[in-house]
């Protein structure tokens, strides 16, 4: 089954602490997405990459950080930096900026 | 800025129609998505209109006005698990997806 898949489903962090997020695709697209979702507001772009070795700032990309060093795989570290982390976290992938974007399951973080 | 305007609730009847609808104002235009999202779930794609007029999809259907900047989802024969949040998503000159803050819908029996 082609997919997207994101784990944990929930994760706490503690104060001072980095945590990973993971993000897999079988799907063959080239663009990965991070987005955070919180109450009330609309998905907010975090970081996009449009290709292996290669990804850009979103809107609100100030402590996080991403890697794209294989095709298959987009992992999101939320840093001690973001002072507000507690969100909703999705990551998405598509063919390619024109097309259209399909959704992981998502992952709760919490702080502890 | 960029701003997209859905109404925050609905509440409809099974069996009913109902049709939400969303404006926009962006840094260009390049497609408009409906997202379907069950609370706590990912949101799941339900239609894309790039030119003017409706794009027909079973029980939903979804109308473009570019000139207006307007858009509206429409859902008929509303069943109890179309109760859900529908997001409204812009791509714009950048081919970056602006998005609404969603319209959470109740269904009642």
């Amino acid at each position: 089954d082609g997919g997207i898949t994101q784990s944990p489903k929930y994760l706490f962090r503690k104060e001072g602490q980095n945590v990973t997020l993971s993000c897999e695709q079988n799907l063959n697209h080239d663009a990965m997405y991070w987005y955070r979702q919180d109450p009330g507001q609309g998905l907010r772009l975090i970081y996009y990459s449009q290709i292996v070795n290669d990804f850009q700032k979103g809107d609100i990309a100030e402590g996080y950080s991403v890697s794209r060093e294989k095709k298959e795989s987009f992992p999101l570290t939320v840093t001690s930096a973001q002072k507000n982390p507690t969100a909703f976290y999705l990551c998405a992938s598509g063919e390619g900026d024109a097309e259209t974007q399909y959704f992981g399951p998502g992952t709760r973080l919490l702080v502890l | 800025g960029q701003n997209i305007d859905q109404p925050t609730e609905m509440t409809a009847t099974e069996g009913a129609i109902v049709q939400i609808n969303c404006t926009y104002q962006t840094s260009g235009f390049n497609g408009l998505f409906w997202y379907q999202q069950h609370a706590g779930e990912a949101p799941t794609f339900l239609s894309y209109n790039v030119l003017d007029g409706l794009e027909e999809k079973g029980r939903f259907s979804s109308f473009l006005s570019r000139s207006k900047g307007y858009s509206y989802l429409l859902l008929k024969e509303l069943q109890m698990k179309d109760s859900a949040s529908y997001l409204c998503a812009v791509r714009d000159s950048n081919y970056q997806l602006i998005w609404g803050a969603g319209t959470k819908l109740i269904i009642k029996p």
